[in-house]
């Protein structure tokens, strides 16, 4: 198994809901990352996962709330978001934390549009 | 301060030719090159990768060269197919680090 799923692929959330975003993967993985693409841009990191623990948050706002529940799983939390906040959020995963020969293997995505 | 940088936004090239995408960058600690593939509305997706050990790599029709002294690496495809319309994004990272820096895309428009 050489996926990475994220549910759900679309997401429609008003500005006061409380909405989860989800990703799995089973290669073994011990780095778990979450990056939002804004269209004609590069993604763009937020979150990075090392062996389950939090390693590093790119000033990320804390109406979005990352939590990776097992070395599987890895859950973004949505709060109060604002309509700047729509964009495509992608999970990724890698074979360890480390940079080189390290390859990251992305998600299908999930297209959020807050209103 | 961009510190890998895709200058050619759009490229546009025949079917069965060859295609040929740049890719540079400022930061001398890189050791690491990465190209992903992304259709509209999905995840990227890796193609190939190269190891600043070596400067070149090649995967079926895709080739990809570094030139180290001019901190500069190239994506070749050939030839070029339909499916390969899409945007490919250059990436670095460095023993230690955790992330991927990426360039800003260039859009292959693959004509028939």
């Amino acid at each position: 198994d050489t996926e990475v799923t994220q549910t759900p692929k679309h997401l429609v959330m008003g500005m006061t809901n409380k909405k989860s975003l989800k990703c799995e993967q089973h290669m073994g993985h011990r780095a778990m990352y979450w990056y939002k693409q804004k269209a004609k841009k590069p993604p763009e990191l937020m979150f990075v996962y090392s062996y389950e623990k939090l390693s590093i948050n790119e000033s990320v706002p804390s109406r979005f709330s990352p939590e990776c529940p097992n070395s599987s799983l890895l859950n973004l939390h949505l709060h109060a978001l604002q309509p700047e906040d729509s964009a495509l959020y992608l999970c990724a995963s890698s074979q360890t934390p480390g940079g080189s020969y390290n390859e990251q293997f992305f998600g299908p995505g999930t297209r959020l549009t807050v209103l | 301060d961009q510190q890998v940088k895709q200058n050619s936004p759009s490229l546009s090239v025949q079917e069965g030719r060859i295609s040929i995408l740049n890719c540079d960058y400022t930061n001398s600690m890189f050791d690491y090159f990465l190209w992903y593939k992304k259709y509209p509305a999905e995840g990227p997706t890796f193609l190939i990768s190269i190891s600043s050990i070596k400067d070149k790599n090649e995967d079926g029709r895709f080739t990809v060269f570094l030139n180290k002294s001019a901190k500069h690496l190239s994506l070749h495809i050939v030839p070029s197919q339909p499916g390969d319309s899409a945007v490919y994004f250059c990436a670095a990272s460095f023993q230690g680090a955790q992330k991927l820096v990426f360039g800003q895309g260039t859009r292959l428009t693959i004509n028939p």
